[in-house]
């Protein structure tokens, strides 16, 4: 699986939108990009996937670039709530299902 | 989606002990996964849990330390054996349903060994 190299933390004003970048240079073209977030004392829980198009939830959006080597997760309104851990995994979509998880990006949702 | 519960939440072992933690998912799903996390660390792998057969152990991780079992579609146990301080981590269990890309996660053992 590519390794991807995100942010150590970030910093969002409540209200505003976070943006969170992953850079995935050596994905290949069987590769999903995926976000979990991980909220504190509690398990991950999945947001979003995506190939090579652009994809929405009712959790987030997910850009990812034209040569698939960066993308970007969208929380289009911060909250408090969303302070968390956020991992950007790349893989390729199989039965085995496992997940290799890398360092993350602190995200720190100020009022 | 899955619900997925473990027992117990928390525990403080003492060395040389074994714990045995359960995963308990509330519909049939195709795959569980073990994980570790440290302190202060990211998520690490320990272990594909199969039914019926053993588990898939992934680098650095072996079935003296961390035996596990599942004997069916929706439960599967690890065991932290022979236990020492390094080995005070959360333990979580997390699992597929069908053909779905989503992985679900239960929300931690919390392990302390004094």
């Amino acid at each position: 699986d590519a390794k991807t190299t995100q942010p150590t933390s970030m910093d969002c004003a409540e209200g505003r939108a976070a943006n969170l970048p992953c850079n995935h240079s050596t994905i290949s073209g069987n590769e999903y990009v995926y976000w979990y977030r991980q909220i504190h004392s509690q398990g991950p829980q999945y947001i979003i996937h995506g190939l090579k198009n652009n994809e929405t939830n009712e959790m987030a959006s997910l850009i990812i670039t034209e040569d698939r080597k960066s993308s970007t997760l969208i929380l289009p309104h911060a909250t408090l709530r969303d302070t968390a851990v956020y991992y950007c995994i790349v893989r390729v979509a199989s039965n085995t299902g496992k997940l290799i998880f890398g360092q993350g990006t602190t995200l720190q949702v100020k009022p | 989606s899955a619900v997925i519960s473990q027992k117990p939440s928390r525990d403080i072992c003492q060395r040389g002990t074994s714990l045995t933690i359960q995963c308990q998912v509330d519909s049939q799903v195709t795959m569980m996964f073990w994980y570790r996390q440290q302190p202060g660390q990211s998520l690490t792998l320990i272990a594909t849990a199969n039914q019926g057969s053993e588990a898939t152990y992934e680098s650095g991780f072996v079935i003296d330390k961390f035996p596990i079992s599942r004997p069916n579609l929706t439960f599967s146990t690890l065991t932290v054996s022979n236990m020492s301080p390094e080995d005070s981590s959360i333990y979580l269990c997390s699992a597929k349903t069908g053909s779905g890309e989503k992985l679900f996660f239960g929300s931690g053992t919390q392990l302390s060994v004094l």
